[in-house]
């Protein structure tokens, strides 16, 4: 059974303060590693897309890489409009296709001014 | 580019109820995704429709069912209704069949259950 744990499941940084989210995750055969941001009353919006271990993908102040058990959310500077639950997910390489995703609980980051 | 619609965006039902809730996805989007988020269990897959077939299905019974339509819009039924099914159902589409990962959340469904 695909399995994603996310840690910490809450982290409160102030404004600037640089930290990293993780992403432990087992999978039988990995099609992709996904980070997405989920805003209170919102629907969770995509981030990146992490194939194989080593790739990494930045967009402004997050970088997001993978291994093979694991990935990260780098977040550098942040400020408090990066404040949300970032979800971390993955999916599997099935023989028909695409299995839905697999969804770790979060972590819920606030960016404090 | 209107996003995902999802609605009702609230609604109320009583123990052995059933509920229909509808999903219009991102203009040409063939893939729909449901999702059921809950507190205690996260964000987990319901089922996945591309091209009115079902390709994919998590691991619900079978009181959820879902159902695509000829111009992608998709609805899902939960039938019987227990309190546990209270929760947010989110849609989510994507641009292609090769289901990427790359999901258009719509902003869901709250369903509260008494």
């Amino acid at each position: 059974e695909d399995q994603v744990t996310q840690s910490p499941e809450a982290l409160r940084l102030q404004e600037g303060e640089s930290s990293s989210l993780n992403c432990s995750y087992t999978v039988s055969g990995l099609r992709g590693l996904f980070w997405y941001r989920q805003d209170p009353g919102k629907g969770p919006e995509f981030l990146f897309t992490l194939y194989s271990a080593g790739e990494e993908k930045e967009k402004e102040r997050l970088k997001a890489t993978l291994t093979k058990k694991e990935s990260f959310l780098h977040i550098t500077a942040p400020k408090p409009e990066d404040s949300a639950t970032y979800l971390c997910a993955v999916q599997a390489r099935s023989g028909g296709g695409a299995d839905g995703l697999t969804f770790g609980k979060g972590t819920h980051l606030i960016i404090q001014p | 580019k209107a996003g995902v619609t999802q609605t009702p965006r609230y609604l109320i039902k009583t123990r052995g109820q059933q509920v229909t809730l509808s999903c219009s996805p991102i203009s040409g989007h063939r893939s729909v995704s449901w999702y059921q988020q809950t507190p205690g269990q996260g964000l987990q897959f319901l089922f996945e429709y591309f091209s009115e077939t079902q390709r994919n299905k998590g691991n619900f019974p079978g009181r959820f069912s879902g159902r695509q339509f000829s111009n992608s819009r998709s609805e899902m039924n939960v039938s019987t209704l227990e309190l546990g099914d209270s929760a947010l159902y989110l849609c989510a589409s994507s641009q292609t069949g090769a289901n990427t990962g790359e999901l258009f959340f719509g902003e869901g469904s709250r369903l509260t259950v008494l």
